[in-house]
């Protein structure tokens, strides 16, 4: 039973277009979000994060959007750049439980220059 | 001056073994764990340590084992290794007074190969 969902294994944009990843979750009792970048032969890297009370944050390049009706969040990258190809998990935990994140199976994202 | 360091990277064992995987930590955070990736790449939690006190324990086989010498360290030891074992196992840890939120500091690794 997969709780959160990134249902796009791969994603290609050009150099200084938009990336749009996106993430679905079923645990309605999730109530923070983050997103992790992947290199190979790396651990994955915190990136980006938002509370259910917001419904955006923004840090430079980087946007996450939650729609928490849909149980849907997105990260957006604008301009994207080469350096961002990488892996990016979607990831949820909700209070109380002792910093459990629960991972999505991650997008394979390829920013062609 | 890795943040969170696992030893060993790379892991190749027969059926059967037992192997351990160690992890270090100098951020001084509190909390330490162990993630396994599996082959659809989904990153799973297996335990969490606080303080050297076991705090998350997810039905994984007691064949694995998790030690805690210090909040510094935190090893996975693994008895009797079956093909399904193999993974890529990575550590973590997170700093005090981050609540519920998750962010977490990963290791970079370690790809283990059970034939």
């Amino acid at each position: 039973d997969q709780q959160v969902k990134q249902n796009s294994p791969s994603l290609s944009v050009q150099e200084g277009r938009i990336s749009i990843l996106n993430c679905d979750y079923t645990n309605s009792m999730f109530d923070y979000f983050l997103w992790y970048k992947k290199y190979p032969a790396e651990g994955p890297t915190f990136l980006i994060s938002i509370s259910s009370i917001k419904d955006k944050n923004e840090d430079g390049r980087f946007t996450v959007f939650l729609n928490k009706s849909a149980k849907h969040l997105s990260l957006h990258i604008v301009p994207s750049q080469p350096g961002d190809s990488a892996v990016y998990f979607c990831a949820a935990s909700e209070t109380g439980s002792a910093r459990q994140l629960t991972f999505g199976s991650g997008t394979q994202l390829t920013v062609l220059p | 001056d890795t943040a969170v360091s696992q030893t060993p990277k790379y892991l190749v064992t027969q059926m059967g073994n037992d192997k351990s995987i160690k992890c270090e930590q100098n951020l001084g955070h509190d909390t330490m764990y162990w993630y396994k990736q599996d082959s659809k790449k989904f990153l799973k939690i297996m335990f969490s340590y606080n303080n050297k006190e076991l705090i998350i324990n997810e039905t994984v086989p007691n064949r694995f084992s998790p030690k805690s010498p210090d909040k510094a360290h935190l090893n996975l030891h693994i008895n009797s290794l079956e093909l399904g074992d193999s993974a890529v196992y990575f550590c973590a840890s997170s700093p005090p007074g981050r609540g519920h939120t998750g962010e977490l500091f990963f290791g970079e690794g370690s790809r283990l190969t059970v034939l």
